[in-house]
């Protein structure tokens, strides 16, 4: 079956470290993105990816990085730069159509890292 | 970039219908409307789409008004596992997806 596949499913960080999130989907979905999701907030963009080897910087990038260096993965790395990084973070891929009157298809969301920093 | 207008909470009773709204009043004409749902501790999962006519599908229904600036989820016959955080969003340009806090549905057995 396809689907996007994020893990771990629970990680834990110590302060000054930086870890990295996997995020694999076998959609052969153009689009990748990442969000972070703080308790009782809405999603928030930090990157996304139309292409592979380019990625542009959403709502909250800093302190944050990624790499697009194949179609199927989106790896984010969350650095001791970013200063609160204890949240649920979530990943999605979409068909990514150009052109008039395109229909924008949506996301596939994976499940889910939820990161806390120890 | 569009935005949506939601109630933050609602209660249904099961087994009852639930009608979700949401309001979208800046929306373009080439906007597509999208709702997703999450449950605790999951992704958002896709729900239903539209652009101008109503829609149906296994999971609810989709009421677009002809003004395309508001529009309804339908959900037939509430579960308790329809209890959940609904997102209305419109598509915009990028592909790009703008979550707001959604409407938390709380449905009562």
């Amino acid at each position: 079956d396809g689907g996007i596949t994020q893990s771990p499913k629970y990680l834990f960080r110590k302060e000054g470290q930086n870890v990295t999130l996997s995020c694999e989907q076998n959609l052969n979905h153009d689009a990748m993105y990442w969000y972070r999701q703080d308790p009782g907030q809405g999603l928030r963009l930090i990157y996304y990816s139309q292409i592979v080897n380019d990625f542009q910087k959403g709502d909250i990038a800093e302190g944050y990085s990624v790499s697009r260096e194949k179609k199927e993965s989106f790896p984010l790395t969350v650095t001791s730069a970013q200063k609160n990084p204890t949240a649920f973070y979530l990943c999605a891929s979409s068909i990514e159509r150009l052109g008039q009157g395109r229909e924008n298809y949506g996301y596939t969301f994976g499940s889910g890292t939820r990161l806390t920093v120890v | 970039d569009a935005k949506t207008t939601q109630p933050n909470s609602m209660e249904s009773n099961e087994e009852e219908p639930v009608h979700l709204p949401c309001n979208h009043s800046t929306i373009s004409g080439t906007d597509y409307i999208h709702w997703y749902r999450q449950l605790p501790s999951q992704g958002p999962e896709y729900v239903i789409h539209g652009l101008t006519s109503n829609v149906n599908n296994r999971m609810a229904s989709l009421a677009i008004a002809e003004d395309r600036k508001s529009s309804t989820l339908i959900l037939h016959r509430a579960t308790l596992r329809d209890a959940a955080v609904y997102y209305c969003i419109l598509g915009g340009t990028g592909n790009q997806f703008y979550f707001g806090t959604g409407t938390s549905l709380t449905v009562i057995p």
